[in-house]
């Protein structure tokens, strides 16, 4: 069965204190992996599609990694402004859907 | 600028009433899907559709319905047959053709049921 799992569910960090978030996937033929950050009452915003075992992607102070069974996503010296719900997603070779996981909620603290 | 537009932002309904999310786009996207998000949950398919006249059902599609008679639009109503219509409504589009397959999101349509 096709399934993607975020952990952990909710982080709180203080500024400038890096971590990283996981998302496991389990799907038959990856065409993509692609992460999303979602503010409250907002649509999801792309971030990174991640096609193969080994790909990483940087943006500002995000980093995102991928291997066959998970990927990471690297938060370096986080600002309160990275607060937000983020949604990891794959996308199957064989036709057009989507499965989403559940999201990491961060909070930033100054 | 091209993207995706849903409206309303916010709707109210009475219990046993029908209502109608809109969503268009002008991306030229053939591929649309709609999603519903619960506080806590991730993203629950509700209806896809790769082509005009199209569509599929998702993961809960029971007292939804849609229609795709143009390209750009992929307007949603919920029935009055969906026993829990209170959630956040998120509308989508792809470009199937493309190789980075990315679906891009309105901004949601919060409907809450009085």
């Amino acid at each position: 069965e096709d399934q993607v799992t975020q952990s952990p569910e909710a982080l709180r960090l203080q500024e400038g204190e890096s971590s990283s978030l996981n998302c496991s996937y389990t799907v038959s033929g990856l065409r993509g992996l692609f992460w999303y950050r979602q503010d409250p009452g907002k649509g999801p915003e792309f971030l990174f599609t991640l096609y193969s075992a080994g790909e990483e992607k940087e943006k500002e102070r995000l980093k995102a990694t991928l291997t066959k069974k998970e990927s990471f996503l690297h938060i370096t010296a986080p600002k309160p402004e990275d607060s937000a719900t983020y949604l990891c997603a794959v996308l199957r070779k064989d036709f057009n859907k989507f499965y989403f996981g559940s999201g990491t909620k961060l909070n930033v603290k100054p | 600028d091209g993207g995706i537009t849903q409206s309303p932002k916010y709707l109210f309904r009475k219990e046993g009433q029908n209502v109608t999310l809109s969503c268009e786009q002008n991306l030229n996207h053939d591929a649309m899907y709609w999603y519903r998000q619960d506080p806590g949950q991730g993203l629950r398919l509700i209806y896809y559709s790769q082509i005009v006249n199209d569509f599929q059902k998702g993961d809960i599609a029971e007292g939804y319905s849609v229609s795709r008679e143009k390209k750009e639009s992929f307007p949603l109503t919920v029935t009055s047959a969906q026993k829990n219509p209170t959630a956040f409504y998120l509308c989508a589009s792809t470009n199937v053709g493309a190789r980075t397959g990315e679906l891009f999101f309105g901004e949601g349509s919060r409907l809450t049921v009085l």
